[in-house]
């Protein structure tokens, strides 16, 4: 199992541009998740989903969007790309909401100029 | 709000030394909590999860403990090794919402001297 994977591994944008992350993960896990980490700030979820077709909102919703059409993938959209948006972006999936540990990909660096 | 504090922020010890780092939480209303270790430009690697009911895990030359009424957790690691090097982060499963988020701490940087 390739567990949680990321693409793209780096990227660099300008200010307005917009992009996708993508998240995948081979597990079969329900619930998956998007953070960001910034230094001194540690990981703030972003948006999380509970299942195929469902999103929802966490800590730092906004300038981003998010879909789950497949169970399996996760997409992050940064529509308007903005310099605060520079981070290093973390997916994470889990089979339940509760007990169990997330499993997180590599991460994403991404650098808004 | 859950609020989750790691310290110290950073440490360096020769190798071989035992050591302890910490974590602390404001809300004991938790599911259970996370010890991770992340290495430079990588992901999160969950080393113990420790349920709410539970008071200490291991796993090989790792022990971490929870003491949820202080709000309290160590990682206790045993003859450390330059391979130990990496950040540490704690974070706890709190209750509420559809998704019981993980708060995360900012974590400990640890570097094992050889």
């Amino acid at each position: 199992n390739a567990g949680v994977t990321q693409t793209p591994k780096f990227r660099v944008l300008k200010t307005g541009q917009s992009m996708t992350l993508l998240c995948a993960q081979d597990m079969n896990h329900e619930y998956m998740y998007w953070y960001r980490q910034d230094p001194g700030m540690g990981l703030r979820l972003i948006h999380y989903s509970v299942g195929e077709g469902t999103t929802a909102k966490g800590e730092v919703p906004d300038g981003y969007n998010v879909s789950r059409l497949k169970k399996q993938n996760f997409l992050l959209g940064l529509e308007s790309a903005a310099p605060s948006q520079t981070s290093v972006y973390f997916c994470a999936s889990s089979r339940d909401s509760r007990q169990e540990t997330q499993y997180f990909g590599p991460g994403t660096r991404l650098l808004v100029l | 709000k859950q609020e989750v504090t790691q310290i110290p922020a950073a440490l360096s010890v020769p190798e071989g030394e035992n050591l302890v780092l910490n974590c602390s939480f404001t809300d004991s209303a938790i599911y259970n909590l996370q010890w991770f270790r992340q290495d430079p430009g990588k992901g999160l690697t969950s080393l113990l999860l420790i349920q709410s009911s539970q008071r200490e895990q291991t796993s090989g030359r790792l022990n971490a403990s929870l003491d949820k009424s202080s709000g309290r957790s160590t990682l206790y690691i045993a003859a450390s090794q330059p391979g130990d090097s990496a950040t540490y982060l704690c974070a706890v499963r709190a209750y509420g919402g559809a998704t019981n988020k993980l708060i995360f701490g900012t974590g400990t940087l640890l570097a094992v001297q050889p």
